[in-house]
């Protein structure tokens, strides 16, 4: 079955530029979290969605980075005015509710340059 | 806060040789407990799990973990190691109060042929 999906796989941008990433997750899944994924510190978390609450939004670095998921299913991080630090693997997942076993998909790999 | 600790960044063991790779967390009540795994080129997925019960659980291809409830640790274990099983391996908690799960900043393992 489909699993995860995000897009785009890469993308490189010049500093300053706006980004757009997405994520498609499982079907039936509730749960939606984005993480950030940089070499040597792990995942970070920046942002989870369940059901129609309203998102946990405590783990986004800084006023540049939105989320939004859209009829609970497809969700879009967005970072305004990428910065060199924003390099990195941007991974989501989903899962049935949250507390539940994560299906990650593959990340997108940004750099800025 | 949550926070997760894995005491080995980078681990180098000969093919056969047992593997135990430690986890700590910091959180006082009750918490779910994860190993996820990250091949080489692959995206992250489910090794195993803890919600209750048998604090040993047996995971996918061999490996188990032990959760110790008085040292705050779930330590993943594999009597005998493969080539096949170089990958990068990340411990992951949720406290049961919270929906957000902390990973920790990995461990990766080197199987010699």
């Amino acid at each position: 079955g489909a699993g995860v999906s995000q897009s785009p796989s890469n993308k490189v941008t010049e500093k300053g530029k706006d980004v757009e990433l997405r994520c498609d997750p499982i079907s039936g899944h509730t749960a939606l979290y984005w993480y950030r994924q940089s070499l040597g510190q792990g995942l970070e978390f920046l942002i989870y969605f369940q059901g129609n609450s309203a998102p946990d939004k405590s783990g986004l670095p800084s006023d540049r980075f939105s989320a939004e998921r859209t009829g609970g299913s497809v969700s879009t991080l967005t970072i305004q005015r990428t910065q060199q630090e924003d390099s990195a693997v941007y991974l989501c997942a989903s899962s049935l509710q949250t507390r539940q076993p994560q299906h990650f998909g593959d990340g997108t790999r940004l750099s800025i340059l | 806060a949550q926070s997760v600790s894995q005491h080995n960044h980078h681990v180098i063991l000969s093919e056969a040789a047992s593997l135990e790779l430690g986890c700590n967390y910091s959180y006082g009540g009750t918490v779910n407990l994860f190993w996820y795994v990250q091949y080489p080129g692959q995206h992250l997925q489910l090794l195993l799990k803890y919600f209750s019960g048998d604090p040993l659980v047996k995971g996918i291809k061999g490996f188990e973990a032990e959760f110790i409830k008085s040292k705050f640790s779930f330590n993943l274990r594999k009597p005998s190691v493969q080539w096949s099983d170089t990958a990068e391996y990340f411990c992951a908690v949720n406290a049961q109060r919270d929906d957000k799960i902390i990973f920790g900043k990995g461990t990766r393992l080197h199987i010699l042929p």
